[in-house]
């Protein structure tokens, strides 16, 4: 089975803080994705990557940036934390087509608070 | 015109009943259609890809109409294992695959 591990399922940082967020796949994806899903506003991609070094903002990238040094680890970056950032953060990935066209394996998610 | 609409429902059913969810999007270009589950604090999994000439997997039946722009998910004899979010995903050109909201199914004994 394909399995998609997030380092942390839980985290509260303060306002401010530096906060970094790793995924890791263990199936050779080319794909990965960063979104986060509220309450009322769904799932919204902020990153996706279809290559080592290779990334592409999605519909809110503002306030994150994001890191893939390995194929298979794909890192989400808030430089300063605020706390409209709360949220859950799922990590995804994907074998085939050039943007997620095949079916994507999600992580269990890290719930972010921002105090 | 949000790129892909759906009823979040609640939709509240006794076991055994037929359900069915809706989703429209905008992209007409769009080229491939999926139905995910997420169970609650869960991550979403696939359920079923949706084919042009419709498919069906056990009690769950998926529908294209790519003229409406419409997409369509049908779950018969309901059991309570069914309860969960059904987010409908389209895949348009050139950019990464679109949820919709989800839909809430509650089935209740």
């Amino acid at each position: 089975d394909v399995k998609v591990t997030q380092s942390s399922r839980y985290l509260v940082k303060r306002t401010g803080e530096k906060v970094f967020l790793e995924c890791v796949q263990d199936m050779d994806h080319e794909n990965m994705f960063w979104y986060r899903q509220d309450p009322g506003l769904g799932l919204r991609l902020i990153y996706f990557s279809y290559d080592v070094k290779m990334k592409e903002k999605g519909d809110i990238p503002e306030g994150y940036s994001v890191s893939r040094e390995k194929k298979e680890r794909f890192s989400l970056i808030l430089e300063s934390a605020s706390t409209n950032q709360t949220s859950m953060y799922l990590c995804a990935s994907s074998l085939i087509g050039s943007a997620g066209g095949g079916e994507l394996f999600f992580g269990e998610g890290s719930r972010l608070t921002v105090l | 015109r949000k790129e892909v609409e759906q009823d979040p429902g609640p939709f509240n059913v006794p076991e055994g009943a037929t359900v069915a969810f809706n989703c429209t999007y905008s992209n007409s270009a769009s080229q491939s259609f999926f139905w995910y589950r997420q169970d609650c604090r869960k991550e979403p999994k696939l359920l079923m890809s949706v084919y042009s000439s419709g498919n069906e997997d056990g009690r769950f039946t998926a529908q294209l109409n790519r003229a409406s722009q419409y997409i369509s998910l049908l779950i018969r004899d309901s059991k309570l294992s069914d309860s969960a979010t059904y987010l409908c995903v389209v895949n348009p050109p050139g950019t990464a695959l679109i949820f919709g909201k989800g839909t809430t199914l509650s089935v209740s004994s």
